[in-house]
C-alpha cells in the first residue's frame, strides 16, 4: 500500500512552459485535492475532486487545471508557468465516508519557475 | 467562512520542557479540527483530530489537544519535548456544514517548533 504518490519530486520550468504534476493513490479514496505551500502562508487549496469526472475550484485555482478520469489519479496541469507558481505542491486524498475531513498527503513536488 | 490563526510562527523550547502550540479558529458551524506535523522535506502527517466527540484528543508521539468552544481554541500540547519533535506544525479546520467538508481543509500558517538541547 503506497498511499499517495507524487511525481516528480523536483522540477524547474521556464516562464511560459507547461507541465503536469502527477498524483496517484491506491486507497480507493473518492476525494482528492491539490494544495500549494508557500513560506508563511500555510497550505492553500487549488482544486479538488469528489469522484471521477467531478472537479471543483479551491481558494487559488487560477493558472491551474485538473481532471479526474479515474479514482486513482488526479493530475495538476500548469498551462503556462509563471514565477508566482514557484511553490511546493501537495496532493491529498480522503475517503468520502469520513466526510473528506481526514486527508492523507503525498510527499510533495517542489516546483521552481524561472 | 472559516479561518485559523496560529500564534507564533516560531516556538523554541528546551528538551524535556512543555510544548504548547496555539491555534484559534473561526467557523460559522461546529468545526472539525486537526493538527498536522511536517518534518523537513516531507509531506504532512496527521497528529490528531477533533470530530465532536471527546474534547480532549490524544494523538501520536505523546501530543494532545483540547477543544474549547468558549475560547474557539484547539491548542496542541506535549508534556516533555524531545529533539525529534522539531518540525513545522499546522492547525487546520474543516467546516462540517459545507457538504461534508469536501471543499477541503483551511490551514493556519504554521508554527516552527525548535527544540533546544
Amino acid at each position: 500500500n503506497a498511499g499517495v504518490t507524487q511525481t516528480p519530486k523536483f522540477q524547474v520550468l521556464k516562464t511560459g512552459q507547461s507541465m503536469t504534476l502527477q498524483c496517484a493513490q491506491d486507497m480507493n479514496h473518492e476525494y482528492m485535492s491539490w494544495y500549494r505551500q508557500d513560506p508563511g502562508m500555510g497550505l492553500r487549496l487549488i482544486h479538488y475532486s469528489v469522484g471521477a469526472g467531478i472537479t471543483d475550484q479551491g481558494e487559488v485555482p487560477n493558472g491551474y487545471n485538473v481532471s479526474r478520469s479515474t479514482t486513482e489519479d488526479f493530475p495538476l496541469r500548469l498551462l503556462s508557468a509563471a514565477p508566482s507558481q514557484t511553490s511546493v505542491y501537495f496532493c491529498a486524498s480522503a475517503p468520502l465516508a469520513s466526510g473528506a475531513y481526514e486527508q492523507y498527503f503525498g510527499p510533495g513536488t517542489r516546483l521552481t519557475v524561472t | 467562512a472559516q479561518s485559523v490563526t496560529q500564534l507564533g510562527s516560531h516556538v523554541s523550547v528546551s528538551e524535556g520542557a512543555l510544548v504548547l502550540l496555539r491555534c484559534n479558529y473561526s467557523s460559522s458551524v461546529p468545526p472539525y479540527l486537526f493538527w498536522y506535523v511536517q518534518y523537513p522535506n516531507q509531506g504532512l502527517q496527521l497528529l490528531l483530530k477533533y470530530t465532536s466527540a471527546a474534547t480532549l484528543v490524544k494523538g501520536i508521539n505523546g501530543f494532545e489537544a483540547e477543544f474549547k468552544k468558549s475560547e474557539t481554541s484547539f491548542h496542541l500540547t506535549k508534556p516533555s519535548a524531545h529533539m525529534s519533535d522539531a518540525a513545522e506544525y499546522f492547525c487546520a479546520v474543516s467546516d462540517t456544514g459545507s457538504g461534508g467538508g469536501a471543499d477541503g481543509l483551511t490551514f493556519g500558517k504554521g508554527t516552527h517548533l525548535i527544540i533546544q538541547p
